[in-house]
């Protein structure tokens, strides 16, 4: 397994632009969460699936923020619009049991 | 919600020195403690990790103590090396055990110095 996929790695877009982070999880893994990453904040969890299905979005800052998982194998987390203040690593992460696997994560700027 | 509390956020030592890192959860309920260690423009990656039924674990050059009563967990890596220069952050999630819902601390930059 080549482990979490995230696409893109990078991301630069000018400020109201809609943004689309995309994940592929493990295969079998249940679980698949989304953080953000900051110097300010660290690492904050923004939304978490089980079984695709959501089970708390307490941490998604803002209706600007929406994640959906159609399926087993895909995830999107989308930011519209977005604002200088969204720039951050994005990690998407997926777990069977107990380790979280994280992706190589999408920076994401906003200018 | 739960809230981990990471201490010292940077950390330097010499190669060979032993390095510290402490942390501290609020929820008694949390169960599950790992460890993650994040080098530089790259994921975080697991290292170690102990359950609540167990009051230390060790792998090679790295130790895991945990103190229920106290709500405190610390990671202990002996024999310092510059390839454990990074940033790691502890979690603690109250998710039956699993990886459910990971809290983490705000990191330590450890810094091992030839």
């Amino acid at each position: 397994d080549a482990g979490v996929i995230q696409s893109p790695r990078h991301e630069v877009t000018e400020m109201g632009q809609e943004v689309t982070l995309r994940c592929k999880p493990i295969s079998g893994h249940d679980y698949l969460f989304w953080y953000r990453q900051t110097m300010m904040r660290g690492l904050e969890l923004l939304i978490y699936f089980n079984n695709n299905v959501p089970i708390d979005d307490s941490g998604m800052p803002e209706d600007r923020f929406s994640a959906k998982m159609p399926n087993a194998s895909f995830s999107t987390l989308k930011i519209q619009p977005s604002e200088p203040r969204d720039s951050a690593v994005y990690f998407c992460a997926s777990s069977w049991n107990t380790e979280a696997f994280f992706g190589q994560g999408t920076r994401l700027t906003v200018v | 919600g739960e809230n981990v509390e990471q201490h010292p956020s940077t950390l330097s030592v010499q190669e060979g020195d032993s390095a510290v890192i402490k942390c501290t959860y609020s929820d008694s309920a949390s169960n599950y403690f790992p460890w993650y260690k994040q080098e530089l423009g790259k994921r975080p990656q697991l290292i170690i990790d102990i359950r609540s039924n167990v009051g230390e674990k060790k792998d090679q050059r790295i130790a895991v103590t945990l103190n229920k009563t106290a709500k405190h967990f610390s990671l202990h890596i002996t024999e310092t090396q510059p390839e454990d220069s990074a940033v790691y952050f502890c979690a603690a999630s109250i998710g039956g055990g699993t990886a459910s819902k990971l809290t983490f601390g705000t990191g330590t930059r450890l810094q091992v110095t030839l």
